[in-house]
């Protein structure tokens, strides 16, 4: 069992629709979630961290952490053309570990 | 923001030959620096851990002389592929630990997409 899953889609949505990506992980020491997303060819960048359980609101982007459940979700209202790209959930915190543990990403495509 | 800056974004190498990608941090001092190749349609797998000044931490099966990664100052790391071949034809990207950010403070450089021929 990988320590995080998610569905790699590929997600193919009509603009303006509301997507929900999602991971779940295994590890309960985990403290911090991250939402990455990445544009082909490109780095990942930061779109929104929360530590331990809860939700957290920026703009049209909205994460949520369900620690009891380890589940984590990405939710983006009011899809654009220009939030097609590969959403990577990830995972840090682990005591004595300084690194992140990826999702397998969840390629995502608005359609216009 | 903290930027890395990674180059090349791209290059084409002869097999056998070796190729050197290089990160820098543009305005922070980068104590530890992460290195990942991503293969098409695949998340990123960590290959190794490098704090300035000492040797890296390679992940379970990674060839640590193929792979050789120099960290000789806080504002610069670099991967070099040695001995080139197709099958290390990869996306590799280098991430940076941000200093003040905790656990969330990851920056990645845009990436360079190795082919060798």
């Amino acid at each position: 069992q990988k320590e995080v899953e998610q569905d790699p889609g590929p997600l193919s949505v009509p603009e303006g629709a509301i997507v929900s990506l999602n991971c779940t992980y295994s590890n309960s020491a985990f403290q911090y979630f991250m939402w990455y997303r990445q544009y082909s060819r490109k780095g990942p960048e930061l779109l929104m961290y929360t530590y331990s359980s809860g939700n957290k609101e920026d703009g049209r982007f909205t994460a949520q952490v369900d620690k009891s459940s380890k589940y984590i979700s990405l939710f983006i209202r009011d899809s654009q053309p220009s939030d097609s790209a590969t959403y990577l959930c990830a995972m840090s915190g682990l005591q004595g570990a300084q690194k992140l543990v990826f999702g397998q990403g969840t390629r995502l495509t608005i359609n216009p | 923001g903290a930027v890395v800056s990674q180059h090349p974004s791209w290059v084409i190498c002869k097999s056998g030959t070796s190729v050197k990608i290089e990160c820098r941090s543009l305005d922070f001092q980068a104590t530890t620096m992460f290195w990942y190749r991503q293969f098409p349609k695949q998340s990123l797998m960590l290959m190794a851990t490098s704090n300035e000044g000492s040797k890296a931490t390679y992940e379970q099966g990674v060839e640590k002389d193929k792979f050789l990664i120099n960290h000789a100052s806080l504002t610069l790391s670099t991967l070099t592929v040695t001995s080139a071949h197709p099958e290390d034809s990869s996306f590799y990207i280098c991430s940076a630990r941000v200093p003040g950010q905790g656990d969330y403070g990851y920056t990645f450089g845009s990436g360079t997409r190795l082919t060798v021929v």
